[in-house]
């Protein structure tokens, strides 16, 4: 069936560092991609998407670009800020119209 | 706007009881989606509402969990004789129709402790 994997946290980056999240999913269809983000105490919340092959999804520095070849959706940011501190799920859309989600990256960032 | 809305966010339960868990998702979302979050963990699918219409609920762990959504609008989901391995957030999201993005919007959640 469909599956999300995630890179395994936690994760802990000085302000200002590069950061990726990898994320690999089943190749089954031709899935909309995401990446969400719960801060301390809220919900999740959609950080960006992409829905075929080559897209690339970006909001608040973040980014992250479809690979159909490879079946990957690493989320990118340049330079990180202590504000960015959360935990990060990768998500893929399927036919069956749930959403499936990675385990998740707790991402912390030190000033 | 208002977004999806839960409630309660917090449910203590003893173990045994019977538990109902309300979302009210965003106006005009004619898909509503449960999710289940544990300590930890992604959330993972219970099932999906396409107005009133049931379509979708392999997810649901067992038969004491049951969701009903009459009108097409709230949804509520029913824990009965709560267990402890049912400790976990409970998510509600909301979609467009028409949206082939499959894009959800999420509630705060429900966090259920079963004592």
């Amino acid at each position: 069936g469909d599956s999300v994997t995630q890179m395994e946290g936690p994760v802990t980056l000085s302000e200002e560092a590069f950061l990726t999240i990898n994320c690999t999913y089943t190749a089954t269809g031709y899935p909309s991609l995401f990446w969400y983000v719960q801060y301390p105490g809220e919900g999740l919340q959609l950080l960006l998407k992409a829905t075929k092959a080559d897209d690339k999804g970006s909001n608040k520095g973040f980014e992250a670009t479809y690979r159909k070849e490879t079946t990957s959706f690493h989320l990118e940011k340049g330079s990180v800020q202590v504000s960015d501190s959360a935990v990060y799920f990768c998500a893929r859309g399927g036919s069956a119209r749930q959403l499936t989600f990675g385990s998740g990256t707790q991402l912390t960032v030190l000033p | 706007g208002a977004g999806v809305s839960q409630s309660p966010r917090y449910k203590v339960a003893k173990r045994g009881q019977d538990v109902a868990l309300r979302c009210d998702p965003i106006s005009g979302h004619v898909s509503l989606f449960w999710y289940q979050q544990a300590l930890g963990q992604g959330p993972e699918f219970l099932t999906y509402f396409q107005n009133e219409a049931q379509l979708d609920k392999s997810g649901l762990p067992s038969d004491r969990f049951f969701a009903e959504r009459p009108e097409g609008s709230v949804s509520t989901l029913k824990i009965q004789r709560t267990q402890q391995e049912d400790s976990a957030v409970y998510l509600c999201a909301s979609s467009f129709e028409r949206d082939l993005t499959y894009e959800q919007y999420f509630g705060p959640g429900t966090r259920l402790t079963v004592t």
